[in-house]
């Protein structure tokens, strides 16, 4: 039972816009700033979002983050064959005193 | 362009020893904070430890403290996990990733190295 809380999966058709809900507390999401990642099966996570909206280079600008209070959201627009991947949010816990990873949503796009 | 590159995975006992290194080239080594993650077959991401910097600060996921011990030499641009009584529940890819900041889980990661804890 992972920290933050993801859905498992979401699905959307092509050129659809969708978001990733991404649902923390005061201890994470609250008082830090999340990280999106992006993995393929069989590859290492990339980095998608950082500084809970901010891109960093290379990244599609299809991709954005946000958050307010203790939920941070990913939004994917222009939904695309090749987004179909495992995403995952991250953020410092103070409680914890370490970095959790939410339980990752798998992307299919129909 | 950053590369981190991980070695030292294979197969152990339970109870048994390894130690895992990370090499880090095309960046300063030593201006980033350096983490571990983890991710068991088929399951999520699993932050394990970081290290600040100098080695000033260092934290662990509960579930190894006692038992890992993260390390670092910026004059050989590598970080190293030594994990000791190894369970089969740390069966996992190990990854190392850099971070900006304490609470960053990576912003650039390794292509891992797979541990198999196992008899």
């Amino acid at each position: 039972q992972s920290v933050l809380t993801q859905p498992p999966s979401v699905s959307g058709a092509p050129r659809q816009r969708l978001a990733i809900s991404c649902s923390g507390s005061t201890s994470n999401i609250g008082s830090n700033v999340v990280n999106w990642y992006q993995q393929f099966p069989g590859q290492a996570p990339k980095l998608l979002i950082h500084y809970d909206d901010q891109l960093p280079s290379g990244v599609s600008d299809r991709f954005s983050g946000s958050k307010s209070g203790t939920s941070a959201s990913l939004a994917i627009s222009g939904l695309q064959s090749e987004d179909e991947a495992i995403y995952y949010c991250a953020v410092w816990d103070d409680r914890l005193k370490g970095v959790v990873f939410g339980g990752g949503t798998k992307l299919t796009v129909l | 362009e950053v590369q981190l590159v991980e070695s030292g995975g294979g197969l152990v006992q339970p109870g048994g020893s390894l130690r895992l290194s990370c090499v880090a080239s095309d960046f300063t080594f030593s201006h980033y904070w350096m983490n571990w993650v983890r991710q068991a077959p088929g399951k999520g991401l699993e932050w394990v430890a970081n290290m600040k910097q100098d080695g000033s600060e260092i934290y662990y996921v509960d579930s190894v403290k006692g038992r890992f011990t993260i390390s670092r030499d910026n004059t050989k641009r590598s970080l190293y996990l030594q994990m000791n009584s190894l369970r089969a529940e740390d069966t996992a890819v190990y990854y190392c990733a850099r971070g900006d900041y304490y609470g960053s889980g990576g912003d650039h990661w390794g292509q891992g190295t797979l541990v198999t804890v196992s008899s």
